[in-house]
């Protein structure tokens, strides 16, 4: 497609459960991230990857986090046993690699209950 | 102390003002500096980059001070369509990690 694309747009689950969140980057852009947005705050950065491989998950908030990303393209963000506090949208991005510049996909927002 | 700070606002103007925000930035090695712009319920999207000797785009004026490590956006003849969160986002030496503040609403009012 033309843009990042993710999936599920809302996914709601029970406290405990795991989810797993998809993002499609922008064909051809080697970098990808993913961001955490919770409501009125800013991007909480997560993790980076270049091709398939992640130089920084500095961000990632727990080991019940972990990112993946196949075939320097698809990646998937798993959270493991969710908590309430998980509630957020989540927010990927990719990179051609131009200085700065990230183009977002539309977000997963998630529902812990 | 935040990375990238902004006051949240929300800043409300009625059309034609001219409003301006600021941002500060703690990393004086930071490289570059951009203002992104995020609808609600909306992915941020690129407004503008912002160079050291200022720039515009239409009725949008960056300006960059390194010195102080200060980084501002004017908006000129403020139409509905402004309305927005404004992002001030800076980047690392290498270009690839880019720090994002809180961000600065903007609602503009008939």
């Amino acid at each position: 497609g033309a843009g990042v694309s993710q999936s599920p747009s809302n996914k709601v689950t029970e406290k405990g459960k795991d989810v797993e969140l998809r993002c499609d980057p922008i064909s051809g852009h080697t970098a990808l991230y993913w961001y955490r947005q919770s409501l009125g705050q800013g991007l909480e950065f997560l993790i980076y990857f270049q091709g398939n491989s992640a130089p920084d998950k500095s961000g990632l908030p727990s080991d019940r986090f972990s990112a993946e990303r196949t075939g320097g393209s698809v990646s998937t963000l798993t959270i493991q046993r969710t908590q309430q506090e998980d509630s957020a949208v989540y927010l990927c991005a990719s990179s051609s690699g131009t200085w700065g510049i990230q183009y977002f996909g539309a977000g997963t927002r998630l529902s812990v209950l | 102390r935040k990375e990238v700070e902004q006051d949240p606002g929300p800043f409300n103007v009625p059309e034609g003002a001219t409003v301006a925000f600021n941002c500060t930035y703690s990393n004086s090695a930071s490289q570059s500096f951009f203002w992104y712009r995020q609808d609600c319920r909306k992915e941020p999207k690129l407004l503008m980059s912002v160079y050291s000797s200022g720039n515009e785009d239409g009725r949008f004026t960056a300006q960059l001070n390194r010195a102080s490590q200060y980084i501002s956006l004017l908006i000129r003849d403020s139409k509905l369509s402004d309305s927005a969160t404004y992002l001030c986002v800076v980047s690392n030496n290498a270009g690839n990690m880019l720090t994002f503040g809180g961000g600065t609403r903007l609602m503009v009012k008939p």
